[in-house]
């Protein structure tokens, strides 16, 4: 059975640091890794879509890893903004077509 | 492009009664839509899996007659959730998938609130 862990829970951040955001997974044979963004009470916003043949992904400010082998994402923010507060969350497309999702990060940018 | 929406975004209803819940793919067709719940400060549980002319595949512990799921075109995918009560009250939220990448586009949600 797959399942999807975020480490931290929660993060506060001074404003314009970098910080990073774990995702693990324990079931390596997935299609996809997707990262998201929630605002309090909204609905999710797709940040970053890796593919399972993929290692990497980048927009903007953020950058996203995949390691399938080990199970492991990584969600990279580089100068972090008050903006970027927000429940950042992952999730793994698993064979089944089954989209499993990670508790998720909080995360608080200090201004 | 790929938009989801969601209609209603917000309902309340009398215990007893049934709610429609509707997902449209705007720009795009999807094959295969999914429906979630999410409750306070938790991560979102997949309920179901709506495939367009066929029928919903349901997690383990959703009542498949009290959720009920159509995905009558490649585009619009309705969540009934019949004889609502209290500890229905949640925020519903579901996704449309592309057919080349599987990437998921999620619907702004809908919380449902039953008195």
């Amino acid at each position: 059975k797959q399942e999807v862990t975020q480490i931290p829970a929660a993060l506060s951040v001074p404003e314009g640091e970098n910080l990073v955001l774990n995702c693990s997974f324990t079931d390596s044979a997935i299609y996809n890794l997707q990262w998201f963004r929630q605002d309090p009470g909204k609905g999710l916003t797709s940040l970053l879509l890796i593919q399972s043949s993929q290692r990497e992904q980048t927009s903007g400010r953020l950058n996203a890893s995949l390691d399938k082998s080990s199970g492991r994402s990584t969600l990279y923010i580089a100068a972090s903004q008050p903006g970027d507060s927000a429940t950042y969350l992952c999730a793994v497309l698993t064979g089944g077509f089954k989209t499993i999702f990670g508790a998720g990060t909080r995360l608080f940018v200090k201004a | 492009g790929a938009v989801v929406s969601q209609h209603p975004s917000w309902v309340i209803c009398k215990s007893g009664t049934s709610v429609k819940i509707e997902c449209r793919s705007l720009d795009f067709q999807a094959t295969t839509m999914f429906w979630y719940r999410q409750f306070p400060k938790q991560s979102l549980m997949l309920m179901a899996t709506s495939n367009e002319g066929s029928k919903a595949t349901y997690e383990q512990g959703v009542e498949k007659d009290k959720f009920l799921i159509n995905h009558a075109s490649l585009t619009l995918s309705t969540l009934t959730v019949t004889s609502a009560h209290p500890e229905d009250s949640s925020f519903y939220i579901c996704s449309a998938s592309l057919r080349t990448t599987y990437e998921q586009y999620f619907g702004p949600g809908t919380r449902l609130t039953v008195t």
